[in-house]
């Protein structure tokens, strides 16, 4: 147990829908990372937001969003969503916002789009 | 997305036997990190380096960044069933605001009994 924590585990939904991914880090950190993870395109950096700022941008989508709150939970928001977003998304943790230092995964949810 | 060559992409072994894995790319990165992932869990931090040349052991796994910094390489000696998973490579290139990880494609790793 890596100490952050996802929910949902498991999501469907439609094309076109909205949904919200939860990602809450390991105490005491204060760096959130975003990752997707799919079949065919790996694992890809999506964003990196630091006691609740945003630090990072990777390959995230334009209908995609995130932010961190004062508690450092993250939530990131996919909009407009399209069959290809379905895919494992992955939150990670660090103490700080230097990202040489390790990152601690959460175990992931799965959206599914139909 | 743009992703770092991992060979072999799968393997097969005997139990008991060492496992030679590598991460190779065109651009330097300042820090290389080694991830192992069971299905449907996250990936799990083995061994980061930050180094050029530097060796690190965690257990049965020694990894190390390649002199070149355009490389890195796991090893893991005797291996046994648990050891069955897909190993990521990580890369970090950048500074700070501008950085990303760039991950590698995964080495598949089964280990027969």
């Amino acid at each position: 147990d890596s100490g952050v924590t996802q929910t949902p585990k498991h999501l469907i939904t439609a094309t076109g829908q909205r949904v919200t991914l939860r990602c809450s880090p390991r105490s005491g950190d204060l760096s959130v990372y975003w990752y997707q993870q799919s079949l065919d395109q790996g694992l890809q950096f999506l964003i990196q937001y630091y006691n609740g700022e945003e630090r990072a941008k990777g390959n995230i989508l334009e209908r995609f969003s995130a932010q961190q709150f004062p508690d450092l939970h993250s939530e990131l928001n996919l909009s407009s969503l399209e069959l290809g977003d379905s895919a494992l998304y992955f939150c990670a943790s660090s103490l700080t916002d230097r990202a040489e230092y390790e990152q601690y995964f959460g175990p992931g949810t799965r959206l599914t789009v139909t | 997305g743009q992703q770092l060559n991992q060979n072999p992409q799968s393997m097969f072994i005997q139990e008991g036997e060492d496992v030679s894995m590598n991460c190779t790319s065109s651009s330097i990165f300042n820090t290389w990190l080694w991830y192992k992932q069971d299905p449907g869990e996250g990936p799990v931090l083995l061994i980061a380096l930050y180094k050029a040349g530097e060796l690190t052991s965690n257990g049965r796994l020694t990894a190390q960044f390649g002199i070149t910094r355009k490389d890195s390489f796991l090893n893991i000696s005797a291996s046994i069933p648990s050891d069955v998973g897909i190993y990521f490579c990580a890369g970090l290139r950048g500074t700070s605001g501008t950085y990303k990880y760039i991950f590698g494609t995964g080495t598949r790793l089964k280990v027969l009994a």
